[in-house]
Protein backbone atom coordinates (compact mmCIF):
# COMPACT_ATOMS: atom_id res chain seq x y z
CA UNK A 1 0.00 0.00 0.00
CA UNK A 2 1.16 3.65 -0.60
CA UNK A 3 1.46 6.03 1.86
CA UNK A 4 1.81 10.13 1.29
CA UNK A 5 3.35 11.85 4.44
CA UNK A 6 3.51 15.67 4.60
CA UNK A 7 5.12 16.50 8.14
CA UNK A 8 4.25 20.56 8.08
CA UNK A 9 0.83 20.68 9.57
CA UNK A 10 1.23 24.42 9.03
CA UNK A 11 2.83 27.29 7.31
CA UNK A 12 3.20 30.80 6.79
CA UNK A 13 4.73 33.44 4.61
CA UNK A 14 4.93 36.67 3.58
CA UNK A 15 3.48 38.49 0.35
CA UNK A 16 6.23 38.32 -2.21
CA UNK A 17 8.66 35.65 -0.80
CA UNK A 18 9.20 32.21 -1.44
CA UNK A 19 7.55 29.23 0.56
CA UNK A 20 8.87 24.94 -0.02
CA UNK A 21 5.96 22.74 1.51
CA UNK A 22 7.62 18.94 1.82
CA UNK A 23 6.04 15.49 0.80
CA UNK A 24 7.47 12.02 0.95
CA UNK A 25 5.99 8.78 -0.03
CA UNK A 26 6.15 4.70 0.15
CA UNK A 27 5.56 2.99 -2.70
CA UNK A 28 6.84 -0.18 -4.57
CA UNK A 29 5.83 0.50 -7.90
CA UNK A 30 7.73 1.52 -10.56
CA UNK A 31 5.35 3.57 -12.54
CA UNK A 32 3.53 6.34 -10.87
CA UNK A 33 2.46 9.94 -10.59
CA UNK A 34 2.52 12.78 -8.23
CA UNK A 35 0.22 15.43 -7.54
CA UNK A 36 0.09 18.67 -5.47
CA UNK A 37 -3.53 19.70 -4.68
CA UNK A 38 -4.78 23.19 -2.83
CA UNK A 39 -8.10 23.59 -1.07
CA UNK A 40 -8.70 27.06 -0.67
CA UNK A 41 -11.85 27.98 1.73
CA UNK A 42 -14.14 27.32 -0.96
CA UNK A 43 -13.17 23.90 -0.23
CA UNK A 44 -12.82 23.24 -4.20
CA UNK A 45 -9.89 21.45 -4.43
CA UNK A 46 -7.73 22.66 -7.85
CA UNK A 47 -4.77 20.95 -9.56
CA UNK A 48 -1.23 22.98 -8.74
CA UNK A 49 0.69 20.92 -10.55
CA UNK A 50 1.01 17.30 -11.76
CA UNK A 51 4.78 14.94 -12.23
CA UNK A 52 5.49 11.45 -13.82
CA UNK A 53 7.76 9.59 -12.14
CA UNK A 54 9.19 8.25 -15.07
CA UNK A 55 10.03 11.75 -16.18
CA UNK A 56 13.47 13.33 -14.46
CA UNK A 57 12.70 16.78 -15.33
CA UNK A 58 10.79 18.99 -12.32
CA UNK A 59 7.29 20.00 -13.15
CA UNK A 60 6.77 23.85 -13.32
CA UNK A 61 3.68 26.08 -13.64
CA UNK A 62 4.31 29.97 -13.52
CA UNK A 63 5.17 30.14 -10.13
CA UNK A 64 4.54 26.72 -8.76
CA UNK A 65 7.29 23.99 -9.15
CA UNK A 66 8.56 20.68 -7.54
CA UNK A 67 11.60 19.50 -6.60
CA UNK A 68 11.07 15.71 -7.16
CA UNK A 69 13.70 12.94 -5.72
CA UNK A 70 12.74 9.41 -6.85
CA UNK A 71 15.43 8.28 -4.55
CA UNK A 72 14.52 10.20 -1.67
CA UNK A 73 10.50 9.68 -2.76
CA UNK A 74 10.30 13.14 -2.00
CA UNK A 75 7.71 15.88 -3.55
CA UNK A 76 8.12 19.09 -2.26
CA UNK A 77 6.47 21.96 -3.83
CA UNK A 78 7.76 25.63 -4.35
CA UNK A 79 5.62 28.41 -4.64
CA UNK A 80 7.60 31.84 -5.92
CA UNK A 81 6.59 35.25 -5.72
CA UNK A 82 3.75 34.22 -2.73
CA UNK A 83 0.53 35.87 -3.20
CA UNK A 84 -2.83 35.93 -0.63
CA UNK A 85 -4.38 33.98 -3.15
CA UNK A 86 -2.35 31.24 -2.62
CA UNK A 87 -3.84 31.00 1.03
CA UNK A 88 -5.30 27.26 1.57
CA UNK A 89 -4.56 24.19 1.87
CA UNK A 90 -2.19 21.95 0.12
CA UNK A 91 -2.55 18.25 -0.65
CA UNK A 92 0.38 16.07 -2.17
CA UNK A 93 -1.02 13.29 -3.92
CA UNK A 94 -0.05 9.67 -5.14
CA UNK A 95 -1.49 7.34 -8.05
CA UNK A 96 0.05 3.88 -9.38
CA UNK A 97 0.33 3.76 -12.75
CA UNK A 98 -1.42 0.96 -14.73
CA UNK A 99 -4.02 -1.00 -12.33
CA UNK A 100 -4.31 2.20 -9.44
CA UNK A 101 -8.13 2.67 -11.28
CA UNK A 102 -8.59 6.30 -10.67
CA UNK A 103 -7.12 6.27 -6.51
CA UNK A 104 -5.29 8.96 -5.76
CA UNK A 105 -3.79 8.61 -2.46
CA UNK A 106 -3.50 12.07 -0.41
CA UNK A 107 -1.31 13.38 2.32
CA UNK A 108 -3.24 15.02 5.84
CA UNK A 109 -2.66 18.40 3.94
CA UNK A 110 -0.63 21.11 4.70
CA UNK A 111 -2.58 24.70 5.81
CA UNK A 112 -0.62 27.22 3.86
CA UNK A 113 -1.46 31.37 4.74
CA UNK A 114 0.12 34.37 3.27
CA UNK A 115 0.37 37.56 4.91
CA UNK A 116 0.04 40.49 3.49
CA UNK B 1 -16.27 23.36 -21.05
CA UNK B 2 -18.28 22.79 -17.99
CA UNK B 3 -16.78 21.61 -14.69
CA UNK B 4 -17.28 18.71 -12.45
CA UNK B 5 -20.76 19.34 -10.67
CA UNK B 6 -22.13 17.86 -7.75
CA UNK B 7 -25.58 18.07 -6.38
CA UNK B 8 -27.14 18.53 -4.13
CA UNK B 9 -24.46 20.69 -2.05
CA UNK B 10 -25.60 20.27 1.46
CA UNK B 11 -27.27 17.60 3.25
CA UNK B 12 -28.86 17.67 6.29
CA UNK B 13 -29.83 13.68 7.32
CA UNK B 14 -30.76 11.93 10.96
CA UNK B 15 -28.77 8.85 12.04
CA UNK B 16 -30.34 5.75 9.81
CA UNK B 17 -31.47 7.30 7.07
CA UNK B 18 -30.17 6.56 3.57
CA UNK B 19 -28.74 9.22 1.20
CA UNK B 20 -27.98 9.55 -2.48
CA UNK B 21 -25.52 12.37 -4.25
CA UNK B 22 -24.82 12.90 -7.73
CA UNK B 23 -22.07 14.19 -9.69
CA UNK B 24 -21.67 14.69 -13.29
CA UNK B 25 -18.28 14.25 -14.54
CA UNK B 26 -16.66 16.96 -17.31
CA UNK B 27 -18.09 16.58 -20.68
CA UNK B 28 -16.11 13.58 -22.39
CA UNK B 29 -14.46 12.30 -19.30
CA UNK B 30 -15.17 8.30 -18.28
CA UNK B 31 -14.11 7.86 -15.27
CA UNK B 32 -15.32 9.11 -11.87
CA UNK B 33 -13.82 8.79 -8.68
CA UNK B 34 -15.43 9.55 -4.97
CA UNK B 35 -13.49 10.67 -2.09
CA UNK B 36 -14.64 11.40 1.69
CA UNK B 37 -13.01 14.15 3.55
CA UNK B 38 -13.49 14.66 7.34
CA UNK B 39 -10.96 16.17 9.88
CA UNK B 40 -9.87 12.82 11.55
CA UNK B 41 -9.39 11.20 8.75
CA UNK B 42 -8.91 13.38 5.86
CA UNK B 43 -9.24 12.35 2.39
CA UNK B 44 -10.51 8.93 1.81
CA UNK B 45 -10.75 7.28 -1.94
CA UNK B 46 -14.54 5.69 -1.74
CA UNK B 47 -14.51 4.06 -5.45
CA UNK B 48 -13.99 4.29 -8.83
CA UNK B 49 -16.24 3.77 -11.67
CA UNK B 50 -15.49 3.56 -15.86
CA UNK B 51 -17.93 3.01 -18.27
CA UNK B 52 -20.45 2.02 -15.75
CA UNK B 53 -17.80 -0.84 -14.42
CA UNK B 54 -16.53 -0.03 -10.91
CA UNK B 55 -12.77 -0.92 -11.03
CA UNK B 56 -11.73 -0.22 -7.59
CA UNK B 57 -13.00 0.36 -4.22
CA UNK B 58 -11.48 2.05 -1.09
CA UNK B 59 -12.11 0.32 2.44
CA UNK B 60 -15.10 1.32 3.44
CA UNK B 61 -18.37 -0.37 4.75
CA UNK B 62 -20.49 -2.15 2.55
CA UNK B 63 -23.24 0.47 3.43
CA UNK B 64 -21.49 3.01 0.67
CA UNK B 65 -22.44 1.90 -2.60
CA UNK B 66 -22.08 4.04 -6.48
CA UNK B 67 -23.09 3.11 -9.84
CA UNK B 68 -22.50 4.91 -13.40
CA UNK B 69 -24.84 5.57 -16.11
CA UNK B 70 -23.91 5.67 -20.04
CA UNK B 71 -23.60 9.09 -19.86
CA UNK B 72 -21.48 8.82 -16.85
CA UNK B 73 -22.99 10.60 -14.07
CA UNK B 74 -22.68 8.70 -10.97
CA UNK B 75 -24.33 8.66 -7.73
CA UNK B 76 -23.24 7.45 -4.43
CA UNK B 77 -25.50 5.93 -1.68
CA UNK B 78 -25.24 5.59 2.09
CA UNK B 79 -27.45 3.17 3.80
CA UNK B 80 -28.31 3.53 7.43
CA UNK B 81 -26.50 6.76 8.02
CA UNK B 82 -24.03 7.30 11.17
CA UNK B 83 -22.79 9.81 12.53
CA UNK B 84 -19.54 9.19 11.49
CA UNK B 85 -20.75 9.37 8.13
CA UNK B 86 -20.95 13.34 8.31
CA UNK B 87 -18.08 14.41 5.57
CA UNK B 88 -17.51 16.32 2.62
CA UNK B 89 -18.18 13.63 -0.32
CA UNK B 90 -16.24 15.05 -3.66
CA UNK B 91 -16.01 13.81 -6.84
CA UNK B 92 -13.38 13.97 -8.93
CA UNK B 93 -13.59 13.00 -13.20
CA UNK B 94 -10.77 12.28 -15.34
CA UNK B 95 -10.67 11.22 -19.21
CA UNK B 96 -9.62 7.83 -18.33
CA UNK B 97 -7.44 6.66 -15.42
CA UNK B 98 -3.53 5.87 -14.79
CA UNK B 99 -1.92 9.24 -13.94
CA UNK B 100 -4.43 11.40 -15.90
CA UNK B 101 -5.22 14.95 -13.80
CA UNK B 102 -8.70 14.52 -11.71
CA UNK B 103 -10.81 17.41 -12.22
CA UNK B 104 -12.79 17.70 -8.54
CA UNK B 105 -16.35 19.08 -8.12
CA UNK B 106 -16.99 21.79 -5.26
CA UNK B 107 -18.31 18.64 -2.88
CA UNK B 108 -21.77 17.94 -1.01
CA UNK B 109 -21.42 18.21 2.23
CA UNK B 110 -23.35 16.09 4.67
CA UNK B 111 -24.21 16.19 8.44
CA UNK B 112 -26.38 13.50 9.82
CA UNK B 113 -28.02 14.10 13.37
Amino acid sequence: AQTVTQSQPEMSVQEAETVTLSCTYDTSESNYYLFWYKQPPSRQMILVIRQEAYKQQNATENRFSVNFQKAAKSFSLKISDSQLGDTAMYFCAFEAGGTSYGKLTFGQGTILTVHP
Amino acid sequence: KAGVTQTPRYLIKTRGQQVTLSCSPISGHRSVSWYQQTPGQGLQFLFEYFSETQRNKGNFPGRFSGRQFSNSRSEMNVSTLELGDSALYLCASSLVTGGETQYFGPGTRLLVL
